[in-house]
């Protein structure tokens, strides 16, 4: 599986769109880039995954360039449970088991 | 429709005592995955379980650790002679059996904060 990159952390007002990007220069075709987040001390959860074509479901939105090496997790109005930290994971097709988790990008949501 | 559950939430055990840890799948999900997350620093994969069968057990220490899924009942992640350096959060995660062209995506269970007194 391709190595990602994400900042440490970024801060996000209330009610504005976070975006949370990744860098995945070193993906190949058959590899999908997913998202996860953990709220503190939880377990933790996903929220969305693409491989070419940009995603929306009721958590985020997922854009992915059009050359695949990069992507951008966008959470439209990010409210103070959002605070978190979230990861990109890039993951083969033929991968269905283990999750590779960096560091990821720690999101501080701000009144 | 239920989630992943794991328990107990929070278990203490003294140096040497062994340690079991039980989770249970999703609904309809055959596929089970144990994670470890020591304090301060993020989560590392241990084993990947589908029934009766160990899929991939790379991430579990050569020693102590074992797991199991058995056909009837839930998946435990059993340590044996607990030290100090086990004290950590211990997630699992199921996931369906993935019949379309993405890998199938994996849902945590709240884990189980093993204390090593």
């Amino acid at each position: 599986d391709a190595k990602t990159t994400q900042p440490t952390s970024m801060d996000c007002a209330e009610g504005r769109a976070a975006n949370l990007p990744c860098n995945h220069s070193t993906i190949s075709g058959n590899e999908y880039v997913y998202w996860y987040r953990q709220i503190h001390s939880q377990g933790p959860q996903y929220i969305i995954h693409g491989l070419k074509n940009n995603e929306t479901n009721e958590m985020a939105s997922l854009i992915i360039t059009e050359d695949r090496k990069s992507s951008t997790l966008i959470l439209p109005h990010a409210t103070l449970r959002d605070t978190a930290v979230y990861y990109c994971i890039v993951r083969a097709s033929s991968n269905t088991g283990k999750l590779i988790f960096g560091q990821g990008t720690t999101l501080q949501v701000k009144p | 429709n239920a989630g992943v559950m794991q328990n107990p939430r929070h278990l203490v055990r003294r140096r040497g005592q062994e340690a079991r840890l039980r989770c249970s799948p999703m609904k309809g999900h055959s596929h089970v995955y144990w994670y470890r997350q020591l304090p301060e620093e993020g989560l590392k994969f241990m084993v990947y379980l589908q029934k009766e069968n160990i899929i991939d057990e790379s991430g579990m220490p050569k020693e102590r650790f074992s797991a199991e899924f058995p056909k009837e009942g839930p998946s435990i992640l059993r340590i044996q002679q607990v030290v100090r350096g086990d004290s950590a959060a211990y997630f699992c995660a199921s996931s369906r059996f993935g019949q379309g062209t993405s890998p199938p995506e994996q849902y945590f269970g709240p884990g189980t904060r093993l204390t090593v007194t």
